[in-house]
Formats: C-alpha cells, structure tokens, sequence
C-alpha cells in the first residue's frame, strides 16, 4: 500500500526567507502532485511531476522529484505572507486507481 | 463546465437521516474519485471510477456509503443513516493526464 509523508507539518517562517518542503513516499508511483489549500476552500493543483529530476517552477515555489529516492520537495524562495496555506503533497498508485495524499503542511508566513 | 462541480456546498443532516451528495466533473475526464477530509487532515480516499465502472471502493469507511457513476459522468455519493463521525468534507476530484482536479466539496455537518 502506498504511504505518503510530509514534514514538516508545521512551518512559520518569516517574510524573505527560504525553506524546504519534504514529501516521502513508499512505493512506486506514476506521478506526484502538489496542492494548496486554504482554509475553508478546496485543494488548488499546483504542479504535476511525472518523471525522475522533473523540476517545476511558479512564481516563489519551485517542485522537484526524485523517483530513485522517492521523494519530492517544494521549495519556497523568499517567502510572502501569501503563501500562508496547507500545503499537500499526493502521489498516484501506478494502477491509477488512487491518489494519496499525506498529512499536509501548514504554512504560515509571518511579516 | 469550466471545472468540477459539486452540490450542494453545504448540507446539514439530521443523525439518521440519508443525504446525496452530487459531483459533475470536467467534461471528457474518464477517471472520477471521491475523498473524504476531516478537519484539519489530509484527503482521505474513498472510491474511484473509471468512465461507469467503479474499480476501487475499498475506502468506503462502511457499507452506508455508496457511490454511482451509471452514465459515466455525474457521480453521486449517498450516505445512509448518517451519524456523526461522518461529518467532514467530501470532495470529487477528477483526473486527465494533466492532473486531478478537485470540486470545491460538500461540507457535510451531522447533527
């Protein structure tokens, strides 16, 4: 069964500054994707890696995926108050039947 | 439509009582999937359909859920006898090559 991990959960970090998302997985998938979400809403696709070192980028957020080691991040560069959000991560079984998700990280961006 | 489509936003049900929750999905998409989110969790997943085949319900918590696809489009998820620990946000996702792409959810309150 396919388990998925995030860490951290929580972030609060500070306006201008640089940090790191990481997204774990147990077993192979097709494809990871990043979501964002903010409180009361529903879950806005941010990017969609589908092969090994696939790297995508918008605006301060930039996606990365590493099949070998199963893992992708999400990385912030010089953060603004709006990015505050959870941030999910979700990786698809490679039948296709399911995509799971992990528990989320709650970003919060302090002025 | 432009997106996917759920219905109602908001539904309020007395413990007991059974409830229909309505999703319209992108048009075109093939694969449909239904995921419940707790407060503060991640997506859960529930069940999933390809065109109006469902070939994974293992996530169906019991066998008050159903769900149905018949035309291969619409997709509603009924809840018998609702109790309490069912309240939480159901979201309907579906999914192309290109990504999955979530409805903004039912909140469901069972009170």
């Amino acid at each position: 069964e396919l388990k998925v991990e995030q860490n951290p959960l929580f972030l609060s970090m500070q306006e201008g500054k640089n940090y790191t998302i990481y997204c774990n997985y147990s077993t192979t998938s097709d494809r990871l994707y990043w979501y964002r979400q903010d409180p009361g809403k529903s879950l806005e696709s941010l990017f969609v890696l589908l092969s090994n070192g696939a790297v995508k980028q918008e605006g301060r957020l930039m996606a990365s995926l590493d099949t070998k080691a199963r893992l992708s991040t999400l990385h912030i560069t010089a953060a603004v108050h709006d990015l505050s959000a959870t941030y999910f991560c979700a990786a698809l079984q490679t039948s296709g039947s399911r995509l799971t998700f992990g528990e989320g990280t709650q970003l919060t961006v302090n002025p | 439509g432009a997106g996917v489509s759920q219905s109602p936003r908001y539904k309020v049900a007395k413990r007991g009582q059974d409830v229909a929750l309505r999703c319209d999905p992108i048009s075109g998409h093939v694969s449909l999937f239904w995921y419940q989110q707790a407060l503060g969790q991640g997506p859960e997943f529930l069940t999933y359909f390809q065109n109006e085949a469902q070939l994974d319900k293992s996530g169906l918590p019991s066998d008050r859920f159903f769900a149905e696809r018949p035309e291969g489009s619409v997709s509603t998820l009924k809840i018998q006898r609702t109790q309490q620990e069912d309240s939480a946000v159901y979201l309907c996702a579906s999914h192309d090559g290109a990504g999955a792409f979530f409805g903004q959810g039912t909140r469901l309150t069972v009170v």
